[in-house]
């Protein structure tokens, strides 16, 4: 079946570091989505990908899109503690219907 | 905006008894509801998605007689967990979005089942 896996599945981090979360389908994608929950929230949409090498920026945060359109990651540069959470990709096969998210990776940021 | 909002918050049970949780889209229509179930540290398990007027599609394993799901209007979709057990004691969480299920989709805060 369809599975969106991502790596790591957490990640500590000093304060003013980066960090990369990857997202990777076993099956092409139509569209890749990113989601944020903060710890005790809910997933808060952050943006979604459409391109082949499609490549967006929020502030900090870089999101890619694979050529391949299998694969995705996001980046923040110079962490901050705001930027604790989990961060969801969630990715929609061709031809589908569905949205499938991905195990998450768990942020945690050192002061 | 897209405002999802979820009642109740968070609900305690006995065992046996069945427990309705509401999903409202506030500002916006939501043409296909999603219902989830999420574990202490864990990713989001789809459990069902809802389309308004029709049956709920539900996900492999997820048995739709003790979760029952009514999507009645645009703006608000029920899940209903029936004779709850402790082993029901979850993170629930639904979402809303405008189109089809690859669209974007606005969370609700989530409601904390917990079943003695």
């Amino acid at each position: 079946g369809q599975q969106v896996m991502q790596i790591p599945q957490y990640q500590h981090v000093q304060e003013g570091e980066d960090f990369t979360t990857y997202c990777n389908s076993s099956t092409t994608l139509s569209n890749i989505q990113w989601y944020k929950q903060r710890p005790g929230g809910h997933p808060v949409f952050l943006i979604q990908l459409v391109k082949s090498g499609e490549v967006k920026k929020q502030k900090r945060l870089t999101f890619q899109f694979g050529e391949a359109k299998k694969n995705s990651s996001l980046h923040i540069t110079a962490t901050q503690t705001t930027d604790v959470g989990t961060y969801f990709c969630a990715g929609s096969p061709t031809g589908a219907n569905n949205l499938f998210f991905g195990t998450g990776t768990r942020l945690t940021v050192i002061p | 905006g897209a405002v999802v909002s979820q009642h109740p918050s968070w609900v305690i049970c006995k065992s046996g008894t069945s427990v309705k949780i509401e999903c409202r889209s506030l500002d916006f229509q939501a043409t296909t509801m999603f219902w989830y179930r999420q574990f202490p540290k864990q990713s989001l398990m789809l459990m069902a998605t809802s389309n308004e007027g029709s049956k709920a599609t539900y996900e492999q394993g997820v048995e739709k007689d003790k979760f029952l799901i009514n999507h009645a209007s645009l703006t608000l979709s029920t899940l209903t967990v029936t004779s709850a057990h402790p082993e029901d004691s979850s993170f629930y969480i639904c979402s809303a979005s405008r189109g089809l299920g690859t669209d974007t989709q606005y969370f609700g805060p989530g409601t904390r089942l917990t079943v003695l």
